[in-house]
């Protein structure tokens, strides 16, 4: 079956503007986490979602924002972008017990 | 969420057994210990799951005292391209992960 799917691959952005990333879980997989990894933070949760709700939240600022559709898939959302938000956005889906399933990620360039 | 400890780095040899050791002190009850594999610029990758004494599948097996107050990931006869993060992580499968620093295993010729 398909893995996760995160699009697009490689974004470069300017410092200032806004970018929405994509995630399309495995089919069946009602959960969509979100996670930001950079070299100095390792990897920080953002949030999580179930059945379209916000169930988990990381400690990040408004200008990181989610939402997820009735079809599971995902989007995450950054505005105000600045220099420190460059990082790999990963996206990781869950049907229950056994781990979850991440995606390839988005690299995410602000410059 | 219980928070997990774990060596910064290992290095092995191709061949070898490698154990990484984790500790969770204040696990849970409904808390699961899940291993999850990463190599660069690519997402985790879950490698095992447990709850209490040991489990194996056909890449790793992992360890768990009565206590359930640490844990071991034990990869058999490791390879080069066993060289990536590991990392250990306590939950109630509540989709609640936070993942910690991770070990980084340099496994050498």
């Amino acid at each position: 079956k398909a893995g996760v799917t995160q699009t697009p691959r490689y974004l470069i952005k300017t410092r200032g503007q806004q970018v929405t990333l994509s995630c399309s879980p495995i089919s069946g997989h009602r959960s969509v986490s979100w996670y930001q990894q950079t070299p100095g933070q390792g990897l920080q949760f953002l949030f999580e979602y179930f059945s379209e709700t916000q169930r988990n939240k990381g400690n990040f600022p408004g200008r990181f924002s989610g939402r997820q559709f009735s079809n599971s898939r995902s989007e995450m959302n950054v505005s105000t972008l600045e220099l420190g938000d460059s990082a790999l956005y990963l996206c990781a889906s869950a049907g229950g017990a056994g781990g979850y399933t991440f995606g390839s990620g988005t690299r995410l360039t602000v410059v | 969420l219980a928070k997990t400890t774990q060596p910064i780095s290992m290095d092995s040899y191709e061949g070898q057994e490698v154990n990484i050791t984790c500790s969770h002190n204040n696990i849970a009850t409904n808390d699961y210990i899940t291993w999850y594999q990463q190599f660069p610029s690519q997402g985790p990758r879950f490698i095992i799951q447990g709850y209490k004494t040991k489990v194996t599948n056909e890449v790793a097996s992992l360890f768990i005292p009565a206590d359930r107050k640490s844990s071991t990931l034990s990869l058999p006869r490791v390879s080069l391209s066993d060289t990536a993060v590991y990392y250990c992580l306590v939950d109630d499968n509540n989709n609640d992960m936070r993942f910690g620093a991770g070990t980084r295993l340099t496994v050498k010729p």
